[in-house]
């Protein structure tokens, strides 16, 4: 089993928070990624680090920052929660190549 | 057009039957090939790689055609626990993300 944590695993909150989606992994990969999936939609990537001080924006346009302090933790940050916010999002953890990505279990976020 | 293309089903099948997926990818310089499993409101989680030579892992067979771009899974003798739904997944070299299909949705009953 990939040893990758993501705390809340379910979010309820109003329109306007401020939150942060925690990810901690004890694999010790430098890579690390954010994606984020709708129901029955396929997976997009908003964020990626390659190793601590690293962030890179990925495909998917979002309007959520990261920051990577610590090889193990890479927590995504909303400053003001929408409703169009409303999505799962997934962190990953990888190996050297970045072929080899474990999931952690989702935050399922709800904004209203 | 998506960078990968899956039939999206349901596939329903019965217990012990055959069922096969089929994907398809848009750019020509996709390296590596993967299926992902998914279980309802769960993370994907690796099923297998796939190699151009085809590869097999118990009752899981890959294949990979580069030349018409598509890529298959075979699952034989399907069981109930085999139900999820089932992610296509590229990458070329040069990129750092790995391109998911929507994925194909498999319901095995009894």
């Amino acid at each position: 089993e990939a040893d990758i944590y993501q705390t809340p695993r379910y979010l309820v909150i109003g329109t306007g928070k401020k939150i942060t989606l925690e990810c901690s992994q004890t694999m010790g990969h430098d890579k690390m990624y954010w994606y984020q999936q709708d129901p029955g939609m396929e997976l997009h990537l908003i964020h990626y680090s390659y190793g601590v001080n690293s962030t890179e924006k990925g495909d998917l346009s979002s309007e959520s920052t990261v920051s990577r302090i610590r090889t193990e933790h890479f927590p995504l940050t909303l400053e003001s929660a929408r409703p169009s916010h409303t999505s799962q999002y997934l962190c990953a953890s990888s190996d050297p190549t970045g072929l080899w990505q474990f999931f952690g279990p989702g935050t399922r976020l709800t904004v209203l | 057009r998506k960078e990968v293309e899956q039939d999206p089903g349901p596939f329903n099948v019965p217990e012990g039957a055959t069922v096969a997926f089929n994907c398809t990818y848009s750019n020509s310089a996709s390296q590596s090939f993967f299926w992902y499993r998914q279980d309802c409101r769960k993370e994907p989680k690796l099923l297998m790689s796939v190699y151009s030579s085809g590869n097999e892992d118990g009752r899981f067979t890959a294949q990979l055609n580069r030349a018409s771009q598509y890529i298959s899974l075979l699952i034989r003798d399907s069981k109930l626990s085999d139900s999820a739904t089932y992610l296509c997944v590229v990458k070329t070299n040069s990129g750092y993300a790995l391109n998911f299909g929507k994925g194909t949705s498999l319901l095995v009953t009894p």
